[in-house]
């Protein structure tokens, strides 16, 4: 079974330049959620979806980041313009709404902004 | 408000030994809780569970148990290996119908044969 896929993998970029992440959930599963992962701050929500619907979006650090999810089997979060201080692994997860329970996690995006 | 602590790390640990990571919470109502693990350039995955008071998660060797009148959810193993060398998370699930986990600030384990 395919797990949550994430592209790309890795990412380097300009400070500046528009930066946009992808993740597919699970099939079936309904709920998707984005996280960053530093050193300093460790692992935070940025936004979760339901149903393709944006639930909480307080995580999200400011207007530089957007995030959408068209359809129950993708989503994007962009970042523009990007800027050093959001170099992070961003991770992806999604889960069942039936079984809320178990999140399962994407191999992440190493995002570098120079 | 929702908030997991969990003891800061690294940990290091000689193969075989006894590992106990701390993790105790901050909720509303009654959370269920887990412990994530994850390995050196994965994603995090689910390593145990559990969703009511005295209830005990286990997976792997690994075992935790939810206490509710210390509000505690601590991790032990009782002979760690060199592969169980990771980054583990506690985190729980608010009861009040949100989807959304709150996670502690991780624990490094290193485990040296």
């Amino acid at each position: 079974d395919a797990g949550v896929i994430q592209s790309p993998r890795h990412e380097v970029t300009e400070m500046g330049q528009e930066v946009t992440l992808r993740c597919k959930p699970i099939s079936g599963h309904n709920s998707l959620f984005w996280y960053r992962q530093t050193m300093m701050r460790g692992l935070e929500l940025l936004i979760y979806f339901n149903n393709n619907v944006p639930i909480d979006d307080s995580g999200m650090p400011e207007d530089r980041f957007s995030a959408k999810m068209p359809n129950a089997s993708f989503s994007t979060l962009k970042i523009q313009p990007s800027e050093p201080r959001d170099s992070a692994v961003y991770f992806c997860a999604s889960s069942d709404l039936g079984r809320p329970l178990e999140q399962f996690f994407g191999p992440g995006t190493r995002l570098t902004v120079l | 408000g929702n908030s997991v602590t969990q003891m800061e790390g690294p940990v290091t640990l000689s193969e075989e030994a006894f590992l106990t990571i701390n993790c105790t919470y901050t909720a509303t109502g009654y959370p269920s809780l887990f412990w994530y693990v994850q390995y050196p350039g994965e994603g995090l995955q689910l390593l145990l569970k559990a969703t009511k008071a005295d209830d005990k998660g286990s997976n792997k060797g690994f075992e935790a148990t939810y206490r509710k009148e210390t509000t505690s959810f601590h991790l032990e193993k009782g002979s760690v290996q060199v592969s169980d060398s990771a980054v583990y998370f506690c985190a729980l699930s608010a009861q009040t119908g949100a989807n959304n986990l709150f996670f502690g600030t991780g624990t490094r384990l290193t485990v040296i044969p």
